[in-house]
């Protein structure tokens, strides 16, 4: 069964660090680029960072460039999430997700798979 | 970049047809065909409906459609079901390197 579980939220401090991770089964990880993104409470789906499948090439969205880490281990099947300098603003619960193809151009646009998604609150 | 545009709401009865748009600009729906629609339900993780426009994922209803005309994406469901209320999402490549969703539309069976 293909599968994406996120762990890793939790509650930090403004300023604060975490780390989320998710860990893929069912399929060939490497293949496939992924996903974050996380949706605030009460609030619409916000895209935050995508990887390659290689882990060559990440992008960032500008609510997180600079603050937020993608990466990933292809060894161990794991993509990770490291956030740091956080702010109130970042309260949300937090998806890996990935694409449906392998990589092509633009088919990192689309999350097919999901993970249950990680809670996170910054709250002082 | 700013948020793509959807109805905040749409409604329509059991057995009707219902279409969501999702309104952006040149640099992001109408400059890439790589529009994609999510079904959410409380809760829940977002459920991938339509992708690249028009693509429909193994396993979704041939009763969800996509389409575009100009830089407006379209979600048409038809047949409408009760199992169909939900929240629903559409997100589109903006350049950059950046992706970006529009504010959802809740869709009431009435």
């Amino acid at each position: 069964e293909v599968q994406l579980v996120e762990s890793g939220g939790g509650l930090a401090q403004p300023g604060g660090s975490l780390r989320l991770s998710c860990a893929a089964s069912g399929f060939t990880f490497s293949s496939y680029e992924m996903n974050w993104v996380r949706q605030a409470p009460g609030k619409g789906l916000e895209w935050i960072s995508h990887i390659s499948g290689s882990g060559g090439r990440t992008y960032y969205a500008d609510s997180v460039e600079g603050r937020f880490t993608i990466s990933r281990d292809n060894a161990k099947n794991s993509l990770y999430l490291q956030m740091n300098s956080l702010r109130a603003e970042d309260t949300a619960v937090y998806y890996c997700a990935r694409p449906p193809g392998t990589e092509y151009y633009g088919s990192w646009c689309a999350s097919h798979i999901w993970g249950q998604g990680t809670k996170v609150t910054v709250s002082s | 970049q700013s948020a793509l545009t959807q109805p905040a709401s749409v409604s329509g009865s059991p057995g009707q047809s219902i279409t969501i748009s999702c309104a952006g600009t040149r640099s992001d729906v109408g400059g890439y065909n790589l529009v994609s629609w999510y079904q959410q339900y409380p809760g829940k993780a977002p459920k991938l409906m339509i992708y690249e426009v028009t693509k429909r994922p193994s396993g979704v209803s041939n009763r969800f459609s996509g389409s575009m005309s100009g830089n407006t994406a379209s979600l048409t469901i038809s047949g409408l079901q009760a199992e169909d209320e939900a929240d629903y999402y559409c997100s589109s490549y903006a350049g950059s390197n950046t992706l970006i969703f529009g504010g959802g539309t809740k869709l009431t069976v009435l």
